[in-house]
């Protein structure tokens, strides 16, 4: 199975200040047709996750853009450009290439 | 915009059975792949089983092969997972959520808890 690896674990951020996650693979997470099925999804307190990003870069209709993904083979990132008071939540990664889909353990960002 | 609701949690003892349903609706439901995403108490995210459009296709986690079974019914919007043997550590939240696309997940129900006690 694939292992995704995120860090930080906890990431506490001033507000108005940029804010990066990092998710590696055990392995690439390039599919057979080209595409890399990584995904970043935030899950605020008390709610059911939501989607951000899928394929490591494309945004969600919705999701503002300071919310951007990066990254290629194993190693990706999410990056909050300047993270404001809403963004508090746990982050997870989620690849979408092999079966079983796995995910990473969350990181929990916090307003310092 | 599509919607799902997932229902059928509740509290069951170690050993025994539960059907989870998720009904959709604002979208094409026999169109998409569908998916079982469980969390349980205070911890991150499993992805649990998955099923193709027309229900010809299935994948589990390992930890529930030969435990519980992904099925649908497109003529009622709905899918189902049924659960045997249940044991403490399938307690969970669990969510339905919908495949736009190969390899994502897009629309979350908000979940169903199921807890697993005597």
């Amino acid at each position: 199975d694939i292992v995704l690896t995120q860090s930080p674990l906890s990431l506490p951020v001033t507000l108005g200040q940029p804010a990066s996650i990092s998710c590696r693979s055990s392995q690439s997470l390039v599919d057979s047709d080209g595409n890399t099925y990584l995904n970043w999804f935030q899950q605020r307190p008390g709610q059911s996750p939501r989607r951000l990003l899928y394929k490591v870069s494309n945004r969600d209709s919705g999701v503002p853009d300071r919310f951007s993904g990066s990254g290629s083979g194993t190693d990706f990132t999410l990056k909050i450009s300047r993270v404001e008071a809403e963004d508090v939540g746990i982050y997870y990664c989620m690849q979408g290439t092999q079966w079983p889909w796995t995910f990473g353990q969350g990181t929990k960002v916090e307003i310092k | 915009e599509g919607q799902l609701v997932e229902s059928g949690g509740g509290l069951v003892q170690p050993g025994g059975s539960l059907r989870l349903s998720c009904t959709a609706s604002g979208f094409t439901f026999s169109s998409y792949w569908m998916t079982w995403v469980r969390q349980a108490p205070g911890r991150g995210l499993e992805w649990v089983a998955s099923i193709n459009a027309d229900g010809s296709k299935k994948f589990y986690v390992d930890s529930v092969k030969g435990r519980f079974t992904i099925s649908r019914d497109n003529a009622y919007n709905s899918m189902f997972l049924h659960m045997n043997s249940l044991a403490a550590e399938d307690t969970a939240v669990y969510y339905c959520a919908r495949h736009p696309a190969p390899g994502t997940i897009d629309y979350w129900g908000q979940g169903t808890l199921v807890i697993v006690s005597s």
